[in-house]
């Protein structure tokens, strides 16, 4: 299965600032997507990052707060915009085919003060 | 609107002891039931896709089956090493790739 790298594993930031996460994938992919795990949570869908295309976000997360980039088969970048504590969580980037299993990086352990 | 529900959310044994973990769905169209491992600090580590009813899928101390509601994990003679928390997540009848995750359960298994 393909190996999922994602930068920083974890960081603390201060409200009104933005952070962008890297994903690296060792192979390429069609499909990446990107989740939210609050603390004790499951995972939340943020959204589909599609090579070439716009991402298609999941309702309750919007481009402007969570821009995404998706510039090669490999490569993927969410950035979570003007933060607030409330967006301190863990996010989770995924690698996967329909009817596939998808495969997870580590996550980004996010802290907001 | 598609739902996974997993139950019980905590569940503690004793080595050796053997039990069931339940994952209920409403998915129209389910095109995939897979299981997960989580440990801390941790990403989920993929164990199991259950495509149709009466599938079964096994390994080591780990057995997946499915039926039309629901899939069952059960543990047999667990270590304290499989505890994590273990999560069930389905794919709907879109073909987006889209994955809906239950809440988990988390097995600790005492020495």
């Amino acid at each position: 299965s393909a190996v999922i790298s994602q930068k920083p594993s974890r960081d603390i930031c201060q409200r009104g600032t933005s952070l962008t996460i890297q994903c690296q994938v060792d192979s390429q992919v069609t499909m990446m997507f990107w989740y939210r795990q609050q603390p004790g949570q499951s995972l939340t869908l943020i959204a589909t990052a599609n090579q070439g295309s716009e991402a298609t976000y999941e309702s309750g997360f919007v481009i402007d707060k969570f821009p995404i980039s998706r510039p090669n088969l490999t490569f993927s970048t969410l950035t979570v915009s003007n933060m607030s504590p409330e967006d301190s969580s863990i996010y989770l980037c995924s690698v996967g085919e329909s009817n596939q299993p998808q495969h997870f990086g580590d996550g980004t352990r996010l802290s907001i003060l | 609107e598609d739902q996974v529900t997993q139950s019980p959310e905590a569940l503690r044994l004793q080595e050796g002891e053997s039990s069931s973990l339940n994952c209920s769905y409403t998915v129209s169209g389910l095109r995939g039931l897979f299981w997960y491992r989580q440990d801390p600090g941790k990403g989920p580590e993929f164990l199991f896709t259950l495509y149709s009813a009466g599938e079964e899928k096994e390994k080591e101390r780990l057995k997946a089956t499915l039926t039309k509601k629901e899939s069952f994990l059960h543990i047999t003679a667990p270590k304290p090493e499989d505890s994590a928390t273990y999560l069930c997540a389905a794919g709907g009848s879109s073909n987006t790739g889209k994955l809906i995750f239950g809440q988990g359960t988390t097995l600790q298994v005492k020495p």
